[in-house]
């Protein structure tokens, strides 16, 4: 799986729009983005995935550069129960298991 | 509700303690998984089972023997574990192996503090 790179940390005001970036430079072209969450305490939270177009859910938007080498994911109105760790991994979705890692992530935190 | 359950959610243990770690998963899953979490470090798998066979051991310390009896239930027997083990240890079930990361569903975690 291709290595990203995330800022450790972010903070983001409460009704206001969180921009989470992500690098993944190395990225080849059957891997797939993928975004989770972990809030404090608990288990990793799928949020949403993409190839190469960008892609929206009832809970966030993922915007993925023309070259694939980066990408944003966008929570439109950051409530304080987002407040969490998010991971952006790269993997294909080519079938049977693969082993993932989910690296540090970034400590999102939402400020009233 | 996750419909992936672990008890206990907590546990402090000694060195020379035998503890085990349950997951139940209510979601007619066939994969399950144990992960390692430690403080400032990234999710680490430990184990999968897929109809209950494992298909994989990624270099775990034999201090930890999971058992996987039915494709509900999983377990992770603990003995002789060392302070450096103190960890959240989530465990997490997918329909297959085939799916995509999405399909896993991830239990609530024990949280486990080795003295």
């Amino acid at each position: 799986d291709a290595k990203t790179t995330q800022p450790p940390s972010m903070d983001c005001a409460e009704g206001r729009a969180a921009n989470l970036p992500c690098n993944h430079s190395t990225i080849s072209g059957n891997e797939y983005v993928y975004w989770y969450r972990q809030i404090h305490s608990q288990g990793p939270q799928y949020i949403i995935h993409g190839l190469k177009n960008n892609e929206t859910n009832e809970m966030a938007s993922l915007i993925i550069t023309e070259d694939r080498k980066s990408s944003t994911l966008i929570l439109p109105h950051a409530t304080l129960r987002d407040t969490a760790v998010y991971y952006c991994i790269v993997r294909a979705n080519s079938g049977g298991y693969q082993k993932v890692t989910f690296g540090i992530g970034t400590k999102l935190q939402v400020i009233p | 509700e996750t419909g992936v359950t672990q008890t206990p959610r907590h546990l402090v243990m000694g060195m020379t303690n035998k503890k085990s770690l349950k997951c139940e998963q209510h979601l007619g899953h066939n994969a399950m998984y144990w992960y390692k979490q430690s403080a400032k470090k990234p999710l680490e798998l430990m184990f999968v089972y897929n109809f209950k066979e494992q298909t994989e051991n990624n270099s775990v310390p034999s201090r930890f023997s999971p058992e996987c009896p039915n494709s509900s239930h999983l377990f992770l027997h603990l003995h002789t574990l060392q302070p450096e083990d103190s960890a959240l240890y989530l465990c997490a079930s997918s329909q297959d192996l085939a799916g995509a990361l999405e399909t896993q569903y991830f239990g609530p975690g024990t949280r486990l503090l080795v003295l």
